[in-house]
């Protein structure tokens, strides 16, 4: 069974600030979603990445996955306060055949 | 382009109460349809999933049924709930397994 950690859980951080989040997962998998949750809303996807060095960017968030390593990385680069939400990394199960999805990281980016 | 619809938007329920929420997706023919269920301040746990028409997988044991009485329609249901049913419920689409999964807007359900 997969198992997946994210590493904070929470995170709360300055705008103008750099920092990562982290997830790890216990078995193999070849593609990996991050998604993001707004308080009280659904889940809306931001990246997918299919193979082992893949890096997705779109505006100030990076996306990246070792697959060797069963890693993956968020990067938030010069926060502002709309990045204020809950991601979750969701790995696929290649035993299970389905998404396990994180813990999910609480970011909130304060002024 | 595909949509996909939860009802109610937000239910309270009585402990011991029955329980029907509904998805239905637009836009896409026979989609793999999945239930979770997130606890206040959690992870996503996934409940069920459809790859077809009246074919439905459970993940985790528990008082609850899913049924797929059409290609684009996913039904949650219970016959008695209990207060650790409350949770927000969502629905997701994808069209195969191992592809991305579209997220409706999710049912938030309160067992009193």
């Amino acid at each position: 069974e997969l198992k997946v950690e994210q590493n904070p859980l929470f995170l709360s951080m300055q705008e103008g600030k750099n920092y990562t989040i982290y997830c790890n997962y216990s078995t193999t998998s070849d593609r990996l979603y991050w998604y993001r949750q707004d308080p009280g809303k659904s889940l809306e996807s931001l990246f997918v990445l299919l193979s082992n060095g893949a890096v997705k960017q779109e505006g100030r968030l990076m996306a990246s996955l070792d697959t060797k390593a069963r890693l993956s990385t968020l990067h938030i680069t010069a926060a502002v306060h709309d990045l204020s939400a809950t991601y979750f990394c969701a790995p696929f199960d290649n035993y299970g055949q389905n998404f396990v999805f994180g813990p999910g990281t609480r970011l909130s980016v304060l002024p | 382009s595909q949509t996909i619809h939860q009802w109610p938007a937000t239910l309270v329920q009585p402990v011991g109460s029955p329980l029907s929420l509904e998805c239905t997706v637009e836009g896409t023919s026979n989609p793999n349809l999945y239930w979770y269920r997130q606890a206040a301040g959690r992870g996503l746990q996934l409940l069920f999933y459809s790859v077809g028409i009246g074919q439905i997988s459970s993940e985790v044991p528990q008082n609850l049924s899913a049924s797929r009485p059409q290609d684009r329609q996913f039904i949650l249901s219970s016959k008695k709930l209990l207060l650790s049913d409350s949770g927000f419920y969502l629905c997701a689409w994808s069209i195969g397994q191992s592809y991305e999964q579209y997220f409706g807007p999710g049912t938030r359900l309160t067992v009193t």
